[in-house]
Order: C-alpha cells, then structure tokens, then sequence
C-alpha cells in the first residue's frame, strides 16, 4: 500500500519568503501525484497534478511542484508567498494504471502561516 | 460547471443516533468517494462508489456505510454514533477516465455529544 509523508507540520513565513514544502511518497510501482490547499473555512481544492511528461508541473497561483522520481519526492514550491497563502496544504498519492477505484492517500497535511 | 455539494453542511447529534449525509457530484462524473478528516488522524479514505457498486473500502468498521444512485448522487450512513466520529466528512467525484482527479465538496462537519 502507498504512504506520503509530510515532514512539516507547521510553517511559518513571512510575506515575499520562498516557500519548499516536503511531500514523500513510498509506492512500489507508478504514481499520479497530487497537492491540494485547503484555505480556512474552505473545502480542498486542487493546486496542481502530476501525471506524466515533464516532471516540474505548475498550478494555480504560482505554485509550482518538481516530481524527483529518485527520491519519491514531490516538493511544493512558490518563489514568493502571499498572506493570501495561508492555508493547509495536502500531498496526495494515487498508483497510476488504476481502474478509478483506487484511493487517494494523504500525508498529514502542512500549516502555513505568512506573517505580513 | 458546478462543483460537489454536500448536504447538509453542520450536524449535532448524539451518541447512538445514526446519520445520513448526501453528496451530488460534478455532471458527469460517475464516482464518488468518501473521506473523514480529523485533526488527529488526517484525511482517511472510508469507501468508493461507481455505478452504484461499492469499489473500494477504507479500514472503517461496518457502523460506516453507503451507497450510489443511479444519478451518481451518493449517501452515506453512520449508525451507532460514538464520540470518536465527530469529523469533517468529504466527498470527492472523480473526472470520467483516467487520469483520474477527484473534486472535493465542501463537507459535511459532523458532531457527536
């Protein structure tokens, strides 16, 4: 079974700050890689997907995501953040090739705070 | 095109209640999943449904259950309410073919006294 692992619960920044945040994933075949944010009060929504093709895929809102097939990594990246960004923030993992009914496996979710 | 939604958005109920909570997927989309989210444990897959056939199922004990409309609309039951299942409750609907995206609703916050 997959696993993602998110190494940081809380961070903290301040405006105009580069944003990394860590996601790691353990599967034994290929995966379909997903980061979604869920601002404060509000549902989950999709930041930006990997499926194939090139490994640095951006979303919405100058997120940008590098999938490192060596390192089971799929690192969330922005090059200045907002106080607008201040959210929670999802790595999620599902094995590609499936027939639909595969789960989506969530790491534990990271805390941004941006201080203005 | 609009989004999931889920009904209803707050409940209060208490222990040994039972509780029905309804989702209604983006048009077109034919799956429907089922997570909980607690502060605690994260995000936790609790069932899949397609076509009105249960697909997949999370390690949740059989008081979780479900079930798919021909519509796709999908509802899901708690019977026996313990403490332990006050959560957010979300539904996400998947684009038809791979790859695969699941579209999460807002949820429905569920509280057990």
């Amino acid at each position: 079974a997959q696993s993602v692992s998110q190494h940081n619960h809380h961070v903290i920044l301040s405006e105009a700050a580069s944003l990394e945040l860590g996601c790691n994933y353990s599967y034994g075949g290929t995966v379909n890689l997903f980061w979604y944010v869920q601002y404060p009060g509000q549902h989950l929504q999709l930041l930006l997907k990997y499926f194939s093709g090139d490994p640095l895929v951006k979303g919405i809102k100058g997120f940008e995501a590098e999938f490192i097939k060596s390192k089971f990594s799929f690192n969330l990246r922005k090059p200045s953040v907002q106080w607008s960004d201040t959210a929670e923030y999802f790595c999620a993992v599902i094995p590609r090739g499936s027939l639909g009914n595969e789960k989506l496996t969530f790491g534990t979710g990271t805390r941004l705070t941006i201080i203005p | 095109k609009a989004g999931v939604t889920q009904t209803p958005r707050y409940l209060i109920k208490t222990r040994g209640q039972q509780v029905t909570l309804s989702c209604s997927p983006i048009s077109g989309h034919r799956s429907v999943s089922w997570y909980q989210q607690t502060p605690g444990q994260g995000l936790q897959f609790l069932f899949e449904y397609f076509s009105e056939t249960q697909r997949n199922k999370g390690n949740f004990p059989g008081r979780f259950s479900g079930r798919q409309f021909s519509n796709s609309r999908s509802e899901m039951n708690v019977s026996t309410l313990e403490l332990g299942d006050s959560a957010l409750y979300l539904c996400a609907s998947s684009s038809p073919g791979p790859p695969y995206t699941q579209y999460f609703g807002p949820g429905t916050r569920l509280t057990v006294l």
